[in-house]
């Protein structure tokens, strides 16, 4: 069964450039994830979505980044404009809502220079 | 405040030896429990978890986890490392209402 498809694996933009990551969860799952992780503050949850809905965004750092879930197959974590704190790993996960167990996606390596 | 405690930030294990990782939660019910192993460049993959029924839970690659209502634990364990064990590892709560709580990792480093 494919998991969680994330893309890109690995992006490298310059300062003040758009990131767009996407992410599609796996088929049937109900509620979709985005995180971070670095170093410093370990994995934090930016966004959910339930049925394609922001539940909680509550983490999102700023207005500068953004979330979308257009259908139950696909969303998207844009950053306009980057800086280099930004960068990080991007995880996406789904959870099909059954006894509440997420599976993540691999990962998107994002480095803003 | 609900949280999810890994005190050991970094264990060393000898391969061949016993591995014990510890999780303590504090919320105010049982909550579903999971373990999960993140390898060096890669996404965090789940281990095992736990709902309910039997304490001790059996994951993948030989992991198991007990849970203990009394410690407030779910304590992870493998008799026999193998070097291939080398990753971080997150301890994780689930709540209702797709409330997900992570620990801060521990990450362990197997010797030859």
């Amino acid at each position: 069964d494919a998991g969680v498809i994330q893309s890109p694996r690995h992006e490298v933009t310059e300062m003040g450039q758009e990131v767009t990551l996407r992410c599609k969860p796996i088929s049937g799952h109900n509620s979709l994830f985005w995180y971070r992780q670095t170093m410093m503050r370990g994995l934090e949850l930016l966004i959910y979505f339930n049925n394609n809905v922001p539940i909680d965004d509550s983490g999102m750092p700023e207005d500068r980044f953004s979330a979308k879930m257009p259908n139950a197959s696909f969303s998207t974590l844009k950053i306009q404009p980057s800086e280099p704190r930004d960068s990080a790993v991007y995880f996406c996960a789904s959870d099909s809502g059954f006894r509440n167990t997420i599976y993540f996606g691999e990962g998107s390596w994002l480095t803003v220079v | 405040a609900q949280s999810v405690t890994q005190p050991d930030i970094h264990i060393t294990v000898s391969e061949g030896a016993s591995l014990e990782l510890r999780c303590n939660y504090s919320y105010g019910a049982t909550p579903y429990l999971f373990w999960y192993v993140q390898s060096p460049g890669q996404g965090l993959q789940l281990l095992l978890k736990y709902f309910s029924g039997d304490t001790l839970v059996q994951g993948i690659k030989g992991f198991e986890a007990e849970f203990k209502r009394s410690q407030s634990s779910f304590n992870l364990r493998k008799p026999s490392v193998h070097w291939s064990d080398a990753a971080e590892y997150f301890c994780a709560v689930g709540l209702t209402g797709n409330q997900f709580y992570f620990g801060t990792g521990t990450s362990l480093t197997v010797i030859p």
